[in-house]
């Protein structure tokens, strides 16, 4: 079975730009978690989506939104960006149908904005 | 608020030395808690989880313990192919896959 995948894995922008990224889950999951991974914050959680629907939110500004279509593939959008932004961005999938469920993370795409 | 705390922040080791990761968490309710291992430049890969107090897994080399306050993952007889950062996580507030995770212990096993 075909790994969580994204696109793109590398990226460069610079301050006001935004920016879209791709994530594609595991054949027959449902969900789609994103997360933010820095050396000083380390892995923190930005959204996710079940069935096209957010369920869950983290604490970050409204500049960061995401999507989910009906194949499950999931894109999440930065806008206006900071240097803060810089990071790995990293998606997970798993069913969705439990309240532990173990996620599958993707190799991420790091995001460097100049 | 729901808190995971590592230590130690790194540990270095000699090929065969035993040790001993250790996560200690502060959250309303455990239901459960995972294990990913993560190497440079890529995602986390998942190790275990953990559902209750008393239980314990084991995968090679590594066993995972958990207790009401924290978690510890036992490395036996390391070698190089170890060397990762090994994170734990719990799952937040407000449910759906909403992973607390702590800073990592970066782990480097020398031959």
């Amino acid at each position: 079975k075909a790994g969580v995948t994204q696109t793109p894995r590398y990226l460069i922008k610079t301050r006001g730009q935004q920016v879209t990224l791709s994530c594609s889950p595991i054949s027959g999951h449902r969900s789609v978690s994103w997360y933010q991974q820095t050396p000083g914050q380390g892995l923190q959680f930005l959204f996710e989506y079940f069935s096209e629907t957010q369920r869950n939110k983290g604490n970050f500004p409204g500049r960061f939104s995401g999507r989910q279509f009906s194949n499950s593939r999931s894109e999440m959008n930065v806008s206006t960006l900071e240097l803060g932004d810089s990071a790995l961005y990293l998606c997970a999938s798993s069913s969705g149908q439990g309240a532990l469920e173990t996620q599958y993370f993707g190799p991420g795409t790091r995001l460097l904005v100049l | 608020e729901d808190q995971v705390t590592q230590s130690p922040e790194a540990l270095r080791l000699q090929e065969g030395e035993s040790s001993s990761l250790n996560c200690s968490y502060t959250v309303s309710g455990l239901r459960g808690l995972f294990w990913y291992r993560q190497d440079p430049g890529k995602g986390p890969e998942f190790l275990f989880t953990l559902y209750s107090a008393g239980e314990e897994k084991e995968k090679e080399r590594l066993k995972a313990t958990l207790t009401k306050k924290e978690s510890f993952l036992h490395i036996t007889a390391p070698k190089p192919e170890d060397s990762a950062t090994y994170l734990c996580a719990v799952p937040g507030a407000g449910g759906y896959n909403k992973l607390i995770f702590g800073a990592g212990t970066r782990l480097a096993v020398h031959p």
